[in-house]
């Protein structure tokens, strides 16, 4: 069972660079989501989504894309890395909606923007 | 905005005592509240969900509570174990789809 899978584990990027963190999930499920987590914050939702092409934001998009193609997909987006995005990121993904049902996480990516 | 408040300073306990977590919740009235257990260097794990309706809810040695008067979870993990050392992270549903994060409690149970 691979649940919940976000490549890759640690990235290193230079202030400006662009990259995408890759993030799959092999339950069929509908809802997936994106999080930051930094020291003393929390996690914080950054996009989410309700199902394929359909896309929203969360509590601190700026700065992140998505897209949803497939069910099974959910990349996150950063265009110009800024040191402000340096955190762990998290995937997580859900069978229907939010409200009621248990998130499954991945184990995140370490990102570092110097 | 909602605003969700769990004690930021660890807690730290004997084994074998039973372990109070508390969350509380500002501006809003949620239907669900869930726990998560976070180990080091992994991802949230689903612990338990409770409705509003429910008051209370039992799983093994956790109990959750929930009051919507006081705006108020707590979390019980009784008879504990060196390996219930972890961060708990309390959530809730907002905007009917968006589900935010407590900032965490640390435990610590020492043999």
């Amino acid at each position: 069972n691979a649940g919940v899978t976000q490549t890759p584990k640690f990235q290193v990027l230079k202030t400006g660079q662009s990259m995408t963190l890759q993030c799959a999930q092999d339950m069929n499920h509908e809802y997936m989501s994106w999080y930051r987590q930094d020291p003393g914050m929390g996690l914080r939702l950054i996009h989410y989504s309700v199902g394929a092409g359909i896309t929203d934001q969360g509590e601190v998009p700026n700065g992140y894309n998505v897209s949803r193609s497939t069910t099974e997909d959910f990349p996150l987006r950063l265009l110009s890395a800024a040191p402000s995005q340096t955190s762990v990121y998290f995937c997580a993904s859900s069978y229907g909606g939010s409200n009621n049902q248990p998130q499954h996480f991945g184990d995140g990516t370490r990102l570092s923007i110097l | 905005s909602q605003k969700i408040e769990q004690n930021s300073e660890a807690l730290n306990i004997q084994e074998g005592k039973t372990a109070t977590l508390t969350c509380n919740y500002t501006n809003y009235s949620p239907a669900y509240l869930q726990w998560y257990r976070q180990d080091p260097g992994r991802g949230p794990v689903f612990l338990l969900l409770i409705r509003e309706n429910e008051k209370e809810k039992r799983k093994e040695r956790l109990k959750v509570t929930f009051d919507t008067t006081l705006k108020q979870s707590l979390f019980h993990i009784t008879a504990s174990q060196p390996a219930d050392s972890a961060t708990y992270l309390c959530a809730l549903v907002y905007n009917t789809d968006k589900l935010i994060f407590g900032t965490g409690t640390r435990l610590q149970v020492f043999p």
